[in-house]
């Protein structure tokens, strides 16, 4: 099975400022990388898919990058409504398609 | 508008069985293939089960492979995971999440429902 490892565990960072998440695999899965974002008390909600690409309805702030075994998430001029936690899974081969543990980004 | 509904969660006791429902609405269900994802109340995510779309190929997480069943009814628009020798650490929300296939993100989840295994 395929070790997502996500860091920091928490991200504290000002409004309007851009924070940077990181996503490792402990071995390649192409880009076939998503992050999600869920807020207290809903579902996550898919922001990227395909390392890179913004899902419907995704503000443009919301950037991804990386192929094989890192991946970055950057969140551009931060919203109060950014502040979540945000989780990156690969969808690669086969299943189980494994969860990184999540990063908690904060207002500082 | 895109619905997916979990239902059938609950308290149970350890060793019990439970079976949770997922209707779906606003798509065409039989077009899709769907995942099981639960999260332990405040810690990560855990995909659990993933179902194809006509039900071909299923696959388990290994700590669900052999107590958990996944099955779906095209006809129904509803997904069902029948949970059996229920533990503990299987005390979660579970979400029931679309996917186009395998190799496909997880683009749209329901709200999830909560099961309880305690005695």
């Amino acid at each position: 099975e395929i070790v997502m490892t996500q860091s920091p565990a928490t991200l504290s960072v000002s409004p309007g400022e851009t924070a940077t998440l990181s996503c490792r695999a402990s071995q390649g899965v192409s880009s076939r990388l998503a992050w999600y974002q869920q807020k207290p008390g809903q579902a996550p909600r898919l922001l990227i898919y395909g390392a890179s690409t913004r899902a419907t309805g995704i503000p443009a702030r919301f950037s991804g990058s990386g192929s094989g075994t890192d991946f970055t998430l950057t969140i551009s001029s931060l919203q109060s409504e950014d502040f979540a936690v945000y989780y990156c899974q690969h969808y690669n081969n086969w299943p189980p398609y494994s969860f990184g543990q999540g990063t908690k980004l904060e207002i500082k | 508008e895109v619905q997916l509904v979990e239902s059938g969660g609950g308290v149970i006791r350890p060793g019990g069985s439970l079976r949770l429902s997922c209707s779906a609405s606003g798509f065409t269900f039989e077009n899709y293939g769907f995942s099981w994802v639960r999260q332990t109340p405040g810690k990560g995510l855990e995909w659990v089960s993933g179902i194809n779309w006509n039900g071909a190929s299923i696959r388990y997480a290994d700590s669900v492979k052999g107590r958990f069943t996944l099955s779906r009814d095209n006809a129904k628009n509803s997904l069902y995971l029948q949970m059996d020798s229920l533990r503990a650490e299987d005390t979660a929300f579970y979400y029931c999440a679309r996917q186009e296939e395998w190799l496909f993100p997880l683009e749209f989840w329901g709200q999830g429902i909560l099961v309880t295994v305690s005695s």
